[in-house]
C-alpha cells in the first residue's frame, strides 16, 4: 500500500488570503499526479494531471507544482473566495489510483 | 455532453438484502472505475475495468461484492448480502486511453445505507 499524504487536513482561511497545502508522495516510480477539487454533497472534478518533474501548471488563481525527485507537490489558491471552499485531493498514479485524504479548506466572507 | 450517470443516488435497504448500483460511463471512455467514499478511509478503489475487462478487483472487500461490465456503456456493482458497514457514498469514475493516466470523470455517487 502506497502512501499519500496531504497537509495540512483542514484549513480555515479570510476571502482574500492565499493559501497553498501539501501532497507528499513516494519519490520512487512516479507516473502521474493528478489535484482533484470536491465540494460538498458533489463529485470530485479534475484541476491538474502533472507528470514531469518541475511542471507548473496553472487554472485562474489556483496553481499546482510538481517534485517528483523529492516527493511532493503543492497546490496555491492566490486570492481565496468563498467558493473556492471544497476539499482538495491528490492522486498518485503508479499501478493504479492513489488518493491522498484531502485538505478542507473553508473560505470565510 | 453527459457526463457518467449513476443510479439509484440514494438506496436505503435492510440487512441482508440485494443492492444493486448501476453506471454509465462517458461515451468513448475506455477505463471505468468504482470507489467508495467512508468517513475512516476516505476515498477507496473497490475495481476498475480497461475496455469492460476487469484489470484490479484487489480493493473488493470480500466475496459479497462482485463488478461487472457486461458492455461500453454500462457497469454493474452488486452487493449480495449487504450489511450496514456497507453504508458509504459509492462513486463511479471514466477515463480514457490508459486507465492510469487519464483524468478521471466521476458519476454523482449512489449514498447506500443499509439498515
Amino acid at each position: 500500500i502506497l502512501n499519500v499524504e496531504q497537509s495540512p487536513q483542514s484549513l480555515h482561511v479570510q476571502e482574500g488570503d492565499s493559501t497553498n497545502f501539501t501532497c507528499s508522495f513516494p519519490s520512487s516510480n512516479f507516473y502521474a499526479l493528478h489535484w482533484y477539487r470536491w465540494e460538498t454533497a458533489k463529485s470530485p472534478e479534475a484541476l491538474f494531471v502533472m507528470t514531469l518533474n518541475g511542471d507548473e501548471k496553472k487554472k485562474g488563481r489556483i496553481s499546482a507544482t510538481l517534485n517528483t525527485k523529492e516527493g511532493y507537490s503543492y497546490l496555491y489558491i492566490k486570492g481565496s473566495q468563498p467558493e473556492d471552499s471544497a476539499t482538495y485531493l491528490c492522486a498518485f498514479i503508479f499501478n493504479k489510483f492513489y488518493f491522498g485524504s484531502g485538505t478542507k479548506l473553508n473560505v470565510k466572507p | 455532453d453527459a457526463g457518467v450517470i449513476q443510479s439509484p443516488r440514494h438506496e436505503v435497504t435492510e440487512m441482508g438484502q440485494e443492492v444493486t448500483l448501476r453506471c454509465k460511463p462517458i461515451s468513448g471512455h475506455n477505463s471505468l472505475f468504482w470507489y467508495r467514499q467512508t468517513m475512516m478511509r476516505g476515498l477507496e478503489l473497490l475495481i476498475y475495468f480497461n475496455n469492460n475487462v476487469p484489470i484490479d478487483d484487489s480493493g473488493m472487500p470480500e466475496d459479497r461484492f462482485s463488478a461487472k461490465m457486461p458492455n461500453a456503456s454500462f457497469s454493474t456493482l452488486k452487493i449480495q448480502p449487504s450489511e450496514p458497514r456497507d453504508s458509504a457514498v459509492y462513486f463511479c469514475a471514466s477515463s480514457r486511453g490508459h486507465p492510469n493516466t487519464g483524468e478521471l470523470f466521476f458519476g454523482e455517487g449512489s449514498r447506500l445505507t443499509v439498515l
